[in-house]
């Protein structure tokens, strides 16, 4: 049972705006600030999209966007393109050794 | 190019063991932690653990402490995840990842290990 819950699935239609939830089921996950999103096409590794709740790595395009509030994390998936069309990753720290925890996946289905 | 190669795909009995590598380039190995994460067919993503390859101090979720062993060694940049009795439950594709800023912002391309009779 991850103690990160997100939707199993979201859609929307091109150039239109997404948000995916991850919502802290657990208290001992909570108060951090190191939420981070990766995006996962099938067959390929992970992707790094967002980090410490909404900062972006170099070359990760602005459409992509992190907030927080409260015990909820959202990635905002804005202008949704074709190649939007993946798996996306919630992730996060629990307990006092920071163990990570990984949300289950939504996938994003691009209409 | 900051780079994490992961070894090729392995294909097992249970029982057998197994050491898979994640080679890295392109930075100080022994500056960033090496995390590994396990993902099974069709399933989602789970943290196994981490290593710091300065001095090779690990950190292991519960649910693989025992299961897994995890190593670097620092002379040819490289961290090692190894089984010493696999199991058809480990059936996974298993990747290594560079952790930066409590995120894991390079990922290895995956190694898929498959565990059968």
């Amino acid at each position: 049972q991850s103690a990160l819950t997100q939707p199993p699935s979201a859609s929307g239609s091109p150039g239109q705006s997404v948000t995916i939830s991850c919502t802290e089921t657990s208290s001992d996950v909570g108060g951090y600030k190191y939420v981070s999103w990766y995006q996962q096409h099938p067959g390929k590794a992970p992707k790094l999209l967002i980090y410490e709740v909404y900062k972006r790595p170099s070359g990760v395009p602005d459409r992509f966007s992190g907030s927080k509030s409260g015990d909820t994390a959202s990635l905002t998936v804005s202008g949704l393109q074709a190649e939007d069309e993946a798996d996306y990753y919630c992730m996060s720290y629990a307990g006092s050794n920071n163990f990570v925890v990984f949300g289950g996946g939504t996938k994003l289905t691009v209409l | 190019e900051v780079q994490l190669v992961q070894s090729g795909a392995e294909v097992k009995k249970p029982g057998e063991s197994l050491t898979i590598s994640c080679q890295v380039s392109g930075y100080s190995f022994s500056t960033y932690w090496i995390t590994w994460v396990r993902q099974k067919p069709g399933k989602g993503l789970e943290w196994m653990g981490r290593i710091d390859p300065s001095d090779s101090y690990t950190n292991y979720n519960p649910s693989f402490q025992g299961h897994v062993t995890m190593s670097a060694d620092n002379s040819i940049s490289t961290a090692y995840l190894q089984w010493s009795s696999l199991k058809a439950s480990d059936t996974a594709m298993y990747y290594c990842a560079k952790q930066i800023d409590r995120a894991f912002d390079i990922w290895g391309q995956g190694t898929m290990v498959t565990v059968s009779s």
